[in-house]
């Protein structure tokens, strides 16, 4: 069964400070999805940035970046000149390709980082 | 609507009685997920639809709890004879069929609160 492990239960960093969240998964497919989704007060999970395992490129999306690392199984978070409203859980979730090997498409995440921001 | 929209927003009841939580998902999105996320978890999968079926219940914790979703639109998550664990906030996504671009929407969840 797949699994997704995030080590750091709080993470801390300066308002402008750059940040890098951990997460490592377990799986046994080839073609998967990786996303790191943040869940700020309101309890909405928010998708922050989307990772395809074909893709040999790290995804970025403005301040937010990955360093995705397929033979690790590694799939960090940089947030880069973080605001004082990047602070929230963020989780770091693993998709199955539809159909492939019997999946749903179903989610599976990790128990999060809880990530402060200092002004 | 534009988004997901979970009702009520917030539900406290006595341990026994019956819950309804609704969602309503984005328009046109054939499949829709619940799932149950406790205090200081990441999300748990429960149930899965592909338009009006359950297409996988596997993650339903026990008999206690049932979704339907009878015109592959509206979903109710039944739970019956509560238990002080059912506590959590219950979440709902919903997603065009097959893997457009792998992402799930969310709703703001509801919180049950079981006293």
């Amino acid at each position: 069964a797949q699994t997704v492990t995030q080590s750091q239960p709080e993470m801390s960093v300066q308002e402008a400070e750059t940040v890098t969240l951990s997460c490592t998964y377990d799986t046994s497919e080839s073609d998967y999805y990786l996303f790191w989704y943040k869940q700020p007060p309101s309890r909405q999970m928010i998708l922050v940035i989307r990772q395809e395992a074909y893709k040999q490129q790290n995804a970025t999306e403005n301040r937010f970046s990955v360093n995705f690392q397929k033979a690790a199984k590694s799939f960090s978070l940089k947030i880069s000149d973080s605001q004082l409203g990047d602070a929230a859980m963020y989780f770091c979730a693993y998709r199955a390709e539809v159909g492939y090997g019997g999946s749903q498409g179903n989610l599976i995440f990790g128990k999060g980082t809880k990530l402060s921001v200092k002004p | 609507g534009a988004g997901v929209s979970q009702t009520p927003s917030n539900k406290v009841t006595e341990k026994g009685k019956y819950v309804e939580l609704r969602c309503d998902p984005i328009s046109g999105h054939t499949a829709l997920y619940w799932y149950r996320q406790s205090l200081g978890q990441g999300p748990e999968f429960l149930i899965y639809f592909q338009g009006t079926g359950a297409a996988d219940d596997s993650g339903l914790p026990n008999d206690r709890f049932f979704a339907v979703r009878p015109e592959g639109s509206v979903s109710t998550l039944k739970i019956q004879r509560t238990e002080r664990g059912d506590s959590a906030v219950y979440l709902c996504a919903s997603s065009p069929w097959g893997s457009w671009l792998g992402e799930l929407f969310f709703g703001e969840g509801s919180r049950l609160t079981v006293l």
